[in-house]
């Protein structure tokens, strides 16, 4: 059982906009900011957004994240076929003293 | 190009230490953080642990603090895990990353990933 709670999957037909949730409490995203990776199968993970909504260098501006209280979104615009995968959240968990990931989301590409 | 790569043994005994190396090339490890993280057959990201490239300020999963060491080398700029006692739920692919340079202590570059598996 995650500590960050994300659906286990989720899918669009190309162009669509899809969003991904992930719910957790006060001590991990409520007071700290969240990132987002997506991890291609058979392929080591990849930082699509850090703190709660910015995206590194050469990430599209088809992937955008946000935050409110303690849940959080990663949402794709222009749907593409490239873009299934597995996407996971992540946050520093105060009362833990760790960083918790999301159980992940698998994204389909109809 | 930044490269990360992990190496060490792919099967280790039940109760024996797990060690690995994660090599660095193309960016310094030097002001950065770096971190372990493992993923098990078909199952979800794990956070290990991370370490201030100076050796300084370091967090570990408190499921596996008593059980897990990081190290940095700066001079080679390699970093290392030690897992003991390891079991048979602790077969994984190990992934060594460092941090982006813009996203504190979370993974911004990472390594392929190397499975390790517990097995006599």
């Amino acid at each position: 059982q995650s500590v960050l709670t994300q659906p286990p999957s989720a899918s669009g037909t190309p162009g669509q906009r899809v969003p991904i949730s992930c719910s957790g409490g006060i001590s991990n995203i409520g007071g700290n900011y969240v990132y987002w990776y997506q991890q291609v199968p058979g392929t080591a993970p990849k930082l699509l957004i850090y703190n709660n909504s910015q995206r590194p260098s050469g990430v599209p501006d088809r992937f955008s994240g946000s935050k409110s209280g303690t849940s959080a979104s990663l949402a794709i615009s222009g749907l593409r076929s490239e873009d299934e995968a597995d996407y996971y959240c992540a946050a520093w968990d105060d009362s833990l003293s760790t960083v918790v990931f999301g159980g992940g989301t698998k994204l389909t590409v109809l | 190009q930044v490269q990360l790569q992990e190496s060490g043994p792919g099967l280790v005994k039940p109760s024996e230490t797990l060690s690995l190396t994660c090599t660095v090339s193309g960016v310094s490890i030097t002001g950065h953080y770096v971190s372990w993280i493992r993923q098990p057959p078909g199952k979800g990201l794990e956070w290990i642990g991370y370490m201030y490239y100076s050796g300084g300020s370091a967090n570990y999963n408190p499921s596996l603090k008593s059980r897990v060491t990081i190290s940095v080398d700066r001079s080679q700029n390699q970093f290392f895990l030690n897992l003991y006692s390891v079991t048979a739920a602790d077969t994984a692919v190990y992934y060594c990353a460092r941090d982006s340079g813009s996203s504190g202590y979370f993974p911004g570059y990472w390594g392929q990933g190397i499975l390790v598996t517990v097995s006599s």
